[in-house]
């Protein structure tokens, strides 16, 4: 398996526009995360899906942030207007079983809003 | 509220020692604890995943302990190699919500030099 793949891998926007980060987990998984890493905060959880349904969202910032999980292959996120302070690296991750699962990562987004 | 504590929070020995990174938790209530290596600029990888009813894990240099009275998980590394500098992250899988929810720690930057 390929693995978790995100994309883009880096992005670089101006303050005001909207961002959309995508995901594809990986095959067979049923648990879909989105978490944001930062120095200040370290990593945070922002939303995960199981079987495609939203199950948590109470990490997600604000109403600007919204994810989607439209079918068991492929999650969006998406920042709507971006905010410098958005800027963060964002990873999604994928496990089978969300009790004892082994969780796996992606390789990130690098989100810049200048 | 389950808080992760890493420490140290940056360590630097020269190769082909053996170390010990420590984790530590505050609720015993966990579904498992797991691993993580990053390298600057990429995603997590698992190193090991420990479930609640296990005492250790090990893979190949690597082995990794928990005891869950205590709140404590050791990583063991043996033969440190210069390729082993990374950031390391520890994380607790917690009951939460129709399944479960990782805490991530703030991780211990490893170098190994030459």
């Amino acid at each position: 398996d390929a693995g978790v793949i995100q994309s883009p891998r880096h992005e670089v926007t101006e303050m005001g526009q909207e961002v959309t980060l995508r995901c594809k987990p990986i095959s067979g998984h049923d648990y879909l995360f989105w978490y944001r890493q930062t120095m200040m905060r370290g990593l945070e959880l922002l939303i995960y899906f199981n079987n495609n349904v939203p199950i948590d969202d109470s990490g997600m910032p604000e109403d600007r942030f919204s994810a989607k999980m439209p079918n068991a292959s492929f999650s969006t996120l998406k920042i709507q207007p971006s905010e410098p302070r958005d800027s963060a690296v964002y990873f999604c991750a994928s496990s089978h079983g969300q009790g004892t699962g082994e969780l796996f990562f992606g390789e990130g987004s690098r989100l810049t809003v200048l | 509220k389950q808080e992760v504590t890493q420490i140290p929070a940056a360590l630097s020995v020269p190769e082909g020692e053996n170390l010990v990174l420590n984790c530590s938790f505050t609720d015993s209530a966990i579904y498992n604890l797991q691993w993580f290596r990053q390298d600057p600029g990429k995603g997590l990888t698992s190193l090991l995943l420990i479930q609640s009813s296990q005492r250790e894990q090990t893979s190949g240099r690597l082995n990794a302990s928990l005891d869950k009275s205590s709140g404590r998980s050791t990583l063991y590394i043996a033969a440190s190699q210069p390729g082993d500098s990374a950031t390391y992250l520890c994380a607790v899988k917690i009951f939460y919500n129709q399944g479960g929810k990782l805490i991530f720690g703030q991780g211990t930057e490893l170098s190994v030099k030459p």
